[in-house]
């Protein structure tokens, strides 16, 4: 079974451009989330969904968007980039939104913002 | 508010001895909890994991960790440590109540000397 793919891998974007950022869960998996990792502040929740819809949210600002499709893909959209945002960003899957299910993450998206 | 320590942010330990990671966290729930690790430039494996029952887990590559809820904590262990360990581990807390979001430790970075 396929582990959670994430594209693109690396990127490399301008100051004030926009990035889009995509995830395809493991199979069956429908909870998708985002997080952010820079060394540092470490591991940060951005957001979660389930079935298309939003369920939480970390404190990132507005310009951190995310969607998730009817097939659990999900997609997160970081506008007006700045310099901090660069960073990796690791995309997990889980079975449901309920407790107790393994968390898995891809590969991740190394982002530069220049 | 929820938080996990890593106390400890390098450890370097000789080829065949054993090690402990010590995770300490804070949470205002029943929390499950998480180990991965991660290599240079990779994403987080998951090493092993506690939701409830027994307190001592088994998980990948020889690793176990004990759940000890009287002192908050959930150490990870391996008895004899091999050079392929060398990585950065993280642990993590989940609870039912806060969905799929992960509280991350800043993790602990392992060297492994010959």
């Amino acid at each position: 079974k396929a582990g959670v793919t994430q594209t693109p891998r690396y990127l490399i974007k301008t100051r004030g451009q926009q990035v889009t950022l995509s995830c395809s869960p493991i199979s069956g998996h429908r909870s998708v989330s985002w997080y952010q990792q820079t060394p540092g502040q470490g591991l940060q929740f951005l957001f979660e969904y389930f079935s298309e819809t939003q369920r939480n949210k970390g404190n990132f600002p507005g310009r951190f968007s995310g969607r998730q499709f009817s097939n659990s893909r999900s997609e997160m959209n970081v506008s007006t980039l700045e310099l901090g945002d660069s960073a990796l960003y690791l995309c997990a899957s889980r079975a449901d939104s309920g407790s107790g299910n393994t968390i898995y993450f891809g590969e991740g998206s190394w982002l530069t913002v220049v | 508010a929820q938080s996990v320590t890593q106390p400890d942010i390098h450890i370097t330990v000789s080829e065949g001895a054993s090690l402990e990671l010590r995770c300490n966290y804070s949470y205002g729930a029943t929390p499950y909890l998480f180990w991965y690790v991660q290599s240079p430039g990779q994403g987080l494996q998951l090493l092993l994991k506690y939701f409830s029952g027994d307190t001592l887990v088994q998980g990948i590559k020889g690793f176990e960790a004990e759940f000890k809820r009287s002192q908050s904590s959930f150490n990870l262990r391996k008895p004899s440590v091999h050079w392929s360990d060398a990585a950065e581990y993280f642990c993590a807390v989940g609870a039912a109540e806060y969905g799929n979001k992960l509280v991350f430790g800043a993790g602990t970075i392992l060297r492994v000397k010959s």
